[in-house]
């Protein structure tokens, strides 16, 4: 398998703009995280999806972000419109539950003008 | 909010020696585990203690768990400059989320 598949890679954007990023977890993997990292902040969990459902989004900071999972094999965290102090890594991460290691992927720098 | 806390913030040590950091944590857990980021790189697992066991060791990593005390230790012995990155404790309650400490900046020196 290849791992966490994350795009873009690298985002720049302006101030309004949508931005979406996406995701491919390792096929089996049950459960889906979205995380955001940042020298203020440190690593915080956005929201995790369990078998496609969002089972639980208090982590995702307000209603400018949406995060879907249509299929087992995809998911996107949207930011709409973006602002500044969206400018982070965006780690997409999986694993098969509970009690068990969680893949990253190589994540995605979003740097929002 | 983050459940671990690591300790040193950042360590700097000679190629060759050992780098030991510590974890605390503040609610029951179901197990502990331990991720190592690389710069401008993904988190990649370490090892995963669970609440019921001690000790664990993988290669040159031991993993301590005391949850008396709700602490861990993370041992590399004989590190390299290779083992230069961020140390993550995360804490896997009964939520199926895993919490995150802010990291412990590792830097081997040759």
């Amino acid at each position: 398998d290849a791992g966490v598949i994350q795009s873009p890679r690298h985002e720049v954007t302006e101030m309004g703009q949508e931005v979406t990023l996406r995701c491919k977890p390792i096929s089996g993997h049950d459960y889906l995280f979205w995380y955001r990292q940042t020298m203020m902040r440190g690593l915080e969990l956005l929201i995790y999806f369990n078998n496609n459902v969002p089972i639980d989004d208090s982590g995702m900071p307000e209603d400018r972000f949406s995060a879907k999972m249509p299929n087992a094999s995809f998911s996107t965290l949207k930011i709409q419109p973006s602002e500044p102090r969206d400018s982070a890594v965006y780690f997409c991460a999986s694993n098969e539950g509970s009690g068990h290691e969680q893949f990253f992927g190589p994540g995605t720098r979003l740097t929002v003008l | 909010s983050q459940q671990g806390e690591e300790d040193p913030q950042a360590l700097s040590i000679q190629e060759g020696e050992n780098a030991t950091m510590n974890c605390s944590y503040k609610t029951s857990i179901n197990n502990l585990q331990w991720y190592r980021q690389n710069s401008g790189r993904g988190l990649v697992h370490l090892i995963l203690i669970r609440s019921n066991e001690r000790e664990k060791h993988s290669g040159r990593l031991r993993v301590t768990l005391d949850t008396s005390k709700k602490s861990s230790s993370l041992l590399i012995t004989a590190s390299r400059a290779a083992d230069t990155a961020s140390y993550f404790c995360a804490t896997d309650g009964n939520d199926y989320k895993l919490s995150f400490g802010a990291g412990t900046t590792v830097t081997v020196r040759a």
